[in-house]
């Protein structure tokens, strides 16, 4: 069965450092998602990514965020700049077309921040 | 703007008790609706959904029906095994986002004790 991968599974890194975080979606899918989890949190929305460029964005997307669809399979999510309180789970996910609900979930990143 | 509404956890149970985790919606029209779940060290599983009134989702046991008078999508199970432990997710999306972006409960902490 297809399924949305992401890498790494764990990030360290020091606080003012930039991070790229990767997800493979599931390969017919046209909508693409990033959501991050503060541990113990509700998971949050971050973006929203279709026909390449941003659909929505929540207030946590701020300029230090930015995504990429590099390629045909690749989708990205950058922290120009890590502050403490990025340190959270960030899931990736995809959807197919139009008329497709669900929301499929990669197993997640895990960023530290130091 | 859309929010979902979880009891607050954790539900303890034994193993074969009756499970009901519940949760309530606030949207405007017909959201779709979904249960994810969130195994120890995992990222989010779709569990079960629903897209429109009356419709009852089920997967692995378990069961959703979505009620649009009571704005609800409790979760039950008839018999919890052990390996049901996890975290439960109440989500939608809906025609506020273009039924882009999905908006999740706090989650509740199920624990089956054997």
């Amino acid at each position: 069965e297809p399924e949305v991968t992401q890498t790494p599974s764990h990030q360290v890194t020091q606080m003012g450092q930039e991070v790229i975080l990767r997800c493979v979606p599931i390969s017919n899918h046209l909508y693409f998602y990033w959501y991050r989890q503060i541990l113990g949190q509700k998971v949050e929305f971050l973006v929203s990514f279709y026909n390449n460029e941003i659909s929505e964005k929540s207030e946590i997307f701020d300029d230090q965020f930015s995504v990429e669809r590099p390629d045909g399979s690749n989708f990205t999510l950058k922290i120009r700049s890590t502050k403490l309180e990025d340190s959270a789970m960030y899931f990736c996910a995809s959807k197919g077309g139009e008329g497709s609900y669900e929301q499929y979930f990669g197993p997640g990143t895990r960023l530290t921040v130091t | 703007g859309d929010s979902v509404t979880q009891m607050e956890g954790p539900v303890t149970l034994s193993e074969e008790a009756f499970l009901t985790i519940n949760c309530t919606y606030t949207a405007t029209g017909y959201p779709s609706l979904f249960w994810y779940v969130q195994y120890p060290g995992e990222g989010l599983q779709l569990l079960l959904k629903a897209t429109k009134a009356d419709d009852k989702g089920s997967n692995k046991g378990f069961e959703a029906t979505y009620r649009k008078e009571t704005t609800s999508f409790h979760l039950e199970k008839g018999s919890v095994q052990v390996s049901d432990s996890a975290v439960y997710f109440c989500a939608l999306t809906s025609l506020n986002t273009g039924f882009q972006k999905l908006v999740f409960g706090t989650g509740t902490r199920l624990l089956v004790s054997p």
